[in-house]
């Protein structure tokens, strides 16, 4: 069964700063995609960056990029100049690339942005 | 916003009782996913949908069950409630051809009491 596990319960980044949120994960399969989600005090869940197992390039989204290392199983979460608004839950998540869409789920990063 | 609509937000009920949780998904959207997130286990997938049929289930009891309706709109019944049932309920949809990213509600938090 895959599981996925951050191993950072809390952190926190002084704004305008630097962070990278860990994620490691264990399957046997190779097609499946990864993702960040992003749960703010508002609970809202939000989609934060995706990446495909197949593709080799990092994905980016604007300040937020990935470091996806296949071979390790690992899918780091990196956020650039930090912004207060970024305090929030961060769960990594994978999915198979087969019928079963499920997202399983870390157990979170909860991320604190310091002015 | 996501497109994404959950009813009710917010639900307090007692033990043994019977409740209903409303999800429509984004417009175009056929698949329809059920979470559930609690402070003792985090988050777990409960059951999928897709354009009417069930497609995946996961951790779901056999108290809860639900279904997605022609419109593509789904409902989660959850029966016999227990304390342990309270929990961060959402619904999240997808177009599931290849698009892959599952688009969250802004969930129904349940208190059961």
């Amino acid at each position: 069964a895959q599981t996925v596990t951050q191993s950072q319960p809390e952190m926190s980044v002084q704004e305008a700063e630097t962070v990278t949120l860990s994620c490691t994960y264990d399957t046997s399969e190779n097609n499946y995609y990864l993702f960040w989600y992003k749960q703010p005090p508002s609970r809202q869940m939000i989609l934060v960056i995706r990446q495909e197992a197949y593709k080799q390039q990092n994905a980016t989204e604007n300040r937020f990029s990935v470091n996806f290392q296949k071979a390790a199983k690992s899918f780091s979460l990196k956020i650039s100049d930090s912004q207060l608004g970024d305090t929030a839950m961060y769960f990594c998540a994978f999915m198979n690339a087969g019928n079963n869409r499920k997202l399983i789920w870390g157990l979170g990063t909860s991320l604190a942005v310091n002015p | 916003d996501s497109g994404v609509t959950q009813t009710p937000k917010h639900l307090i009920t007692a033990t043994g009782q019977r409740v209903t949780l409303r999800c429509s998904p984004r417009s175009g959207d056929l698949s329809v996913y059920w979470y559930q997130q609690s402070l003792d286990q985090g988050l777990q997938f409960l059951i999928q949908y897709y354009n009417g049929e069930e497609r995946a289930k996961g951790n779901i009891l056999e108290r809860f069950s639900a279904q997605q309706f022609p419109d593509l709109h789904s409902e989660l019944n959850l029966s016999s409630l227990e304390l342990g049932d309270s929990a961060l309920y959402f619904c999240a949809s997808s177009v599931d051809t290849g698009q892959e990213t599952q688009y969250f509600g802004p969930g129904t938090r349940l208190l059961v009491l």
